[in-house]
């Protein structure tokens, strides 16, 4: 199993800035997995963080955008760059060891 | 058209009641997993499956590889069941799909 501490639980930000969310986990796990959630939608992949590589981005997102640092096997932070309203969202860690382990997740309003 | 679909989207029922959630997907898959999301955001693993079936609590979840098919069950349903319930699945590669998940609301 797998315990993810993730921070801040919330925030409200003023648009144009950056906000970075971090995640720590209990145990060592090679990918480290990043994921939106606008309102009423389902979870949606950014990006896969592997230690010692840069991040695998999917399609529509892009490094400018969501930074992301894996500076090793317990740990990570993804950065949402020059906010927008569109921005607010859920932002989620997660990892999978024997099952899918989730952070609390990330609530996230541009003003 | 999503990899993964739910049914229904919404649910509503009495304290006591038996609950199914439904979960079709169209990829040969390794894996389904049932999450749980309270309102906060947080996310709960329930369920991994490759086959067959699994109980924990009052939470039952079943798997059919051949028809590509998963229900969860939840029997004598109480208020702190609601949440929305989400499947996903594990294809070809590391990558999870979800579904869009199902709002349970459990009225006492």
């Amino acid at each position: 199993s797998a315990v993810i501490s993730q921070k801040p639980s919330r925030d409200i930000c003023q648009r144009g800035t950056s906000l970075t969310i971090q995640c720590q986990v209990d145990s060592q796990v090679t990918m480290m997995f990043w994921y939106r959630q606008q309102p009423g939608q389902s979870l949606t992949l950014i990006a896969t963080a592997n230690q010692g590589s840069e991040a695998t981005y999917e399609s529509g997102f892009v490094i400018d955008k969501f930074p992301i640092s894996r500076p090793n096997l317990t740990f990570s932070t993804l950065t949402v760059s020059n906010m927008s309203p569109e921005d607010s969202s859920i932002y989620l860690c997660s990892v999978e060891t024997d099952e899918a382990f989730f952070g609390q997740g990330t609530r996230l309003t541009v003003v | 058209k999503n990899e993964v679909e739910q049914s229904p989207q919404n649910l509503t029922a009495q304290e006591g009641e038996f609950i199914t959630i439904n979960c079709s997907y169209s990829v040969g898959i390794s894996a389904l997993h049932w999450l749980q999301q309270h309102p906060g955001g947080g996310i709960v693993s329930l369920f991994m499956l490759s086959s067959g079936k699994k109980k924990h609590g009052r939470l039952i979840a079943t798997i059919n590889i051949q028809e590509k098919h998963s229900s969860l069950h939840i029997t004598a349903s109480h208020p702190r069941d609601s949440a929305v319930y989400i499947c996903a699945v594990k294809g070809p590669g590391y990558k999870l799909s979800f579904g869009a998940g199902t709002t349970v609301t459990v009225r006492a």
